[in-house]
């Protein structure tokens, strides 16, 4: 089983500010199968990114994903009000489809 | 729109038996598969399994999943997650969704179903 281990657990950060959220495999991500989903309070995931960096349909281009192997990072070039959140890797080459635990990215 | 629509809400005693829908009311979902994921209260989120509308009888689950089992009606484009005997434990806000690409289940999971809540009590 592939374990992702998501830091930090908490990012404090301030509207117009860039955040950086990392997501970290136990083994290599075979064709960089790692999706990100963004959840707000009381409503179901939403996809924002999709092979480690396409972003989905409709998703703002401050948006980003990168990364390869066993290292992904979502960046937000410029915080919104809607975009505090809680954020999960996911990944999708290998059975057990696992997550990671979750950053929230909440206002300071 | 494309969309997945889940049963309402259940409140259940620990014990009884429940079963929960997700239906593609569009009927456009015939050769995806779709995904259960839970989330218990305050935390992340579980792959619970996968099945094939296309072929019901094809399913992925981790192995650690046994107490719960998924199912499909191709005819009606609907999954279904039931269980024989409800715990406490089993308390947990479940979602549906649709691997995103036809015939695979290795992609990602959009679109999500709303949640359907079941609350086990004893």
């Amino acid at each position: 089983e592939i374990v992702l281990t998501q830091s930090p657990g908490t990012l404090s950060l301030s509207p117009g500010d860039r955040a950086t959220l990392s997501c970290r495999a136990s083994q290599s991500v075979a064709n960089n199968y790692v999706a990100w989903y963004q959840q707000n309070p009381g409503q179901a995931p939403r996809l924002l990114i999709y092979g480690a960096s396409s972003r989905a349909t409709g998703v703002p281009d401050r948006f980003s994903g990168s990364g390869s192997g066993t290292e992904f990072t979502l960046t937000i070039s410029r915080l919104e009000p809607e975009d505090f959140a809680v954020y999960y890797c996911q990944q999708y080459c290998c059975s057990p489809r696992t997550f990671g635990q979750g950053t929230k990215v909440e206002i300071k | 729109e494309v969309q997945l629509v889940q049963s309402g809400a259940e409140v259940k005693q620990v014990g009884e038996s429940l079963k929960i829908s997700c239906t593609d009311p569009g009927y456009r979902f015939t050769n995806y598969w779709i995904a259960w994921v839970r989330q218990m209260p305050g935390k992340g989120l579980e792959w619970m399994g996968s099945i094939y509308l296309g072929d019901p009888n094809i399913k992925d689950s981790p192995s650690s999943q046994g107490q719960v089992t998924i199912s499909a009606d191709k005819s009606i484009t609907t999954a279904y997650l039931q269980w024989s005997s409800l715990k406490a434990s089993d308390t947990a806000m479940y979602y549906c969704a649709r691997h995103a690409s036809q015939r695979s289940q290795y992609n990602w999971l959009d679109p999500w179903g709303q949640g359907t809540l079941v609350t086990v009590s004893s």
